[in-house]
């Protein structure tokens, strides 16, 4: 595609629920990125893959939070046992290496009620 | 660890006219990106200038340039002949070029409104 795709652009789950959220990287692009970004704040890095690997994920805030990328492209935030504080815009981006500047998504906004 | 520092919440300017947004950033490290995004409503963060710290001339697109200071680790941007469109939040963005750095931490951000 043309650039990041994000889906969904919205998402409302109760407390304690799962949810996945999917982000599509632009084509070639190797590196991907998830941020977390709450209201009046900068994007908070989550996790970072090389290809197929997490090649760090030291901003995952818990083990609530999982994230795949199984054949290097197509990766999903998957975060169990939803509770209210993570609300917020989950945004990805992606690069064609890791020199290269950061193409986003538009993000999704999380909202646990 | 790395940090980034916007310490004005909010700019407002004059359409037509010129506007400064500060910020700074603490490392230890001698080699590193420096960025400024900006995010309008519809939550997309676009680049609007990238600055390589081992270059001392300064990075200009267009109606946007930065004043990069080292010694100060000072990354301001000018806006130059504002329009309606620059309104929105802007970020400063750091990262790393050694090793491992993966990460593009990023400040607090910016609201820029322009008056018409």
């Amino acid at each position: 595609g043309a650039g990041v795709s994000q889906t969904p652009s919205n998402k409302v789950t109760e407390k304690g629920k799962y949810v996945e959220l999917r982000c599509d990287p632009i084509s070639g692009h190797t590196a991907l990125y998830w941020y977390r970004q709450s209201l009046g704040q900068g994007p908070e890095f989550l996790i970072y893959f090389q290809g197929t690997g997490a090649a760090d994920d030291s901003g995952l805030p818990n083990d609530r939070f999982f994230a795949v990328r199984p054949e290097g492209s197509v990766s999903t935030l998957k975060i169990q046992r939803t509770e209210r504080g993570d609300s917020a815009v989950y945004l990805c981006a992606s690069s064609q290496d890791r020199d290269s500047p950061l193409h986003f998504g538009n993000g999704t906004r999380l909202t646990v009620t | 660890a790395q940090t980034v520092t916007q310490s004005q919440p909010e700019m407002s300017v004059q359409e037509a006219e010129t506007v400064t947004l500060s910020c700074t950033y603490d490392t230890s490290e001698s080699d590193y990106y420096l960025f400024w995004y900006k995010q309008p409503p519809s939550r997309q963060m676009i680049l609007v200038i990238r600055q390589e710290a081992y270059k001392q001339q300064n990075a200009t697109e267009n109606r946007f340039s930065v004043n990069f200071q080292k010694a100060a680790k000072s990354f301001s941007l000018k806006i130059s002949d504002s329009q309606l469109g620059d309104a929105a939040m802007y970020f400063c963005a750091y990262r790393s070029q050694n090793t491992g750095g993966f990460k593009t931490i990023f400040g607090a951000g910016t609201r820029l409104f322009v008056k018409a």
